[in-house]
């Protein structure tokens, strides 16, 4: 079955630690996204890439990074920069930059 | 930047009676997409609506886009307990922006 595959599905940190969070899709999917969802806050866009090796902010990129070496692989990193990182993160992929956004199982990331 | 925002936040109905939620930006849309989201999963892909005046039905779900394409609903027909979840609208602006905005969400609870 194809899909997108995010791990660990809880991960605990204490503050000051950097933080990856894995996001791998066989969808054949070009373009990959990172949302993060607060309660009553919706989803925000983190970072967005289209392309190997190419890799856009969004509206939250602060304290955060992504890399995209792979078009299956998408990380992002948590960084000790991010005020507030106690969140569910979710990656998406799409085939296109305007296509319907599939969804990987999130990640629930706790920092103490 | 672009905003989408959604209405209402929360809604409780019987089950039986129907369910609206109302989707406005604050620029034109290229197109609009809905996806509901279960508690504790991911969001999952409705529909994507794209010509202005646009209706979509999928069994008891009616979705439409706005003739100024600024504005988007979707309605449910006599509501079940398998349509508790949370609704989202996403658009995109185009002219060049890759970034889908999501709106807040409406929470729907369906009383048995």
């Amino acid at each position: 079955d194809g899909g997108i595959t995010q791990s660990p599905k809880y991960l605990f940190r204490k503050e000051g630690q950097n933080v990856t969070l894995s996001c791998e899709q066989n969808l054949n999917h070009d373009a990959m996204y990172w949302y993060r969802q607060d309660p009553g806050q919706g989803l925000r866009l983190i970072y967005y890439s289209q392309i190997v090796n190419d890799f856009q902010k969004g509206d939250i990129a602060e304290g955060y990074s992504v890399s995209r070496e792979k078009k299956e692989s998408f990380p992002l990193t948590v960084t000790s920069a991010q005020k507030n990182p106690t969140a569910f993160y979710l990656c998406a992929s799409s085939a296109g930059v305007v296509s319907p956004l599939h969804f990987g199982n999130g990640t629930r990331l706790t920092v103490t | 930047g672009q905003q989408v925002m959604q209405i209402p936040q929360y809604q409780h109905v019987q089950e039986g009676e129907d369910f609206t939620t109302y989707c406005n930006s604050s620029t034109t849309l290229s197109n609009i997409q809905w996806y509901k989201q279960r508690p504790g999963g991911h969001p999952v892909f409705l529909i994507q609506l794209v010509k202005s005046g646009e209706v979509k039905k999928q069994k008891r779900l009616t979705f439409q886009f706005g003739e100024a394409k600024k504005n988007s609903s979707l309605h449910i027909t006599a509501t079940q307990t398998t349509d508790v979840g949370t609704y989202f609208c996403a658009g995109y602006s185009g002219a060049g922006s890759y970034q889908l905005t999501f709106g807040k969400g409406t929470k729907l609870s369906v009383i048995p």
